[in-house]
């Protein structure tokens, strides 16, 4: 079946230690996105990459890094320097044609800091 | 201005009303739209697309007014499966970023 993979969905991360969060795609999808969603609250924009070794910066990108290697992963790194990283991360994918601009999502990770 | 604004909500309806929720966005630039809906502590999952004017989908309406910066989204006969966040979406087209709406909370109640 085709989708958007998110791993873990639990992640628990102690101070000062960076974490990598897992998005893969097997919708052939050219553009891939990273959004951070707090309680109650709306969803920022991390980063998003339109094509393969490509990828620019959203409104909230400090502590934060990403990797663009191949079509079908996009995956998040939150650092240390990331000072309030307890939130629910959601990553989606898209065909990012003329076309179609829509945009899936996967299952989401929920990181907290211990 | 906020980019996106919307009801705040939450919007109480009983079983079978017919609800609206309203969308603003300041970007005059942007191409297409989308309405979300998101359950409590899931993810965003598509509702529908709005490329034109507006289009429906069963008992969900879309409505676009470009000149009024205006989208709007009807639901008729309201199922207690209705019951999620309804986030509005404006793209500004191919290469662009989208940007999420507060969302609107509706609750339908037995």
């Amino acid at each position: 079946d085709g989708g958007i993979t998110q791993s873990p969905k639990y992640l628990f991360r102690k101070e000062g230690q960076n974490v990598t969060l897992s998005c893969e795609q097997n919708l052939n999808h050219d553009a891939m996105y990273w959004y951070r969603q707090d309680p109650g609250q709306g969803l920022r924009l991390i980063y998003y990459s339109q094509i393969v070794n490509d990828f620019q910066k959203g409104d909230i990108a400090e502590g934060y890094s990403v990797s663009r290697e191949k079509k079908e992963s996009f995956p998040l790194t939150v650092t240390s320097a990331q000072k309030n990283p307890t939130a629910f991360y959601l990553c989606a994918s898209g065909p990012g044609t003329v076309a179609h601009t829509e945009a899936f999502f996967g299952q989401g990770t929920r990181l907290t800091v211990v | 201005r906020k980019e996106v604004e919307q009801d705040p909500g939450p919007f109480n309806v009983p079983e079978g009303a017919t609800v609206a929720f309203n969308c603003t966005y300041s970007n005059s630039a942007s191409q297409s739209f989308f309405w979300y809906r998101q359950d409590c502590r899931k993810e965003p999952k598509l509702l529908m697309s709005v490329y034109s004017s507006g289009n429906e989908d069963g008992r969900f309406t879309a409505q676009l007014n470009r000149a009024s910066q205006y989208i709007s989204l009807l639901i008729r006969d309201s199922k207690l499966s209705d019951s999620a966040t309804y986030l509005c979406v404006p793209h500004l087209g191919y290469g662009q970023n989208f940007v999420f709406g507060p969302g609107t909370r509706l609750s339908v109640l037995p």
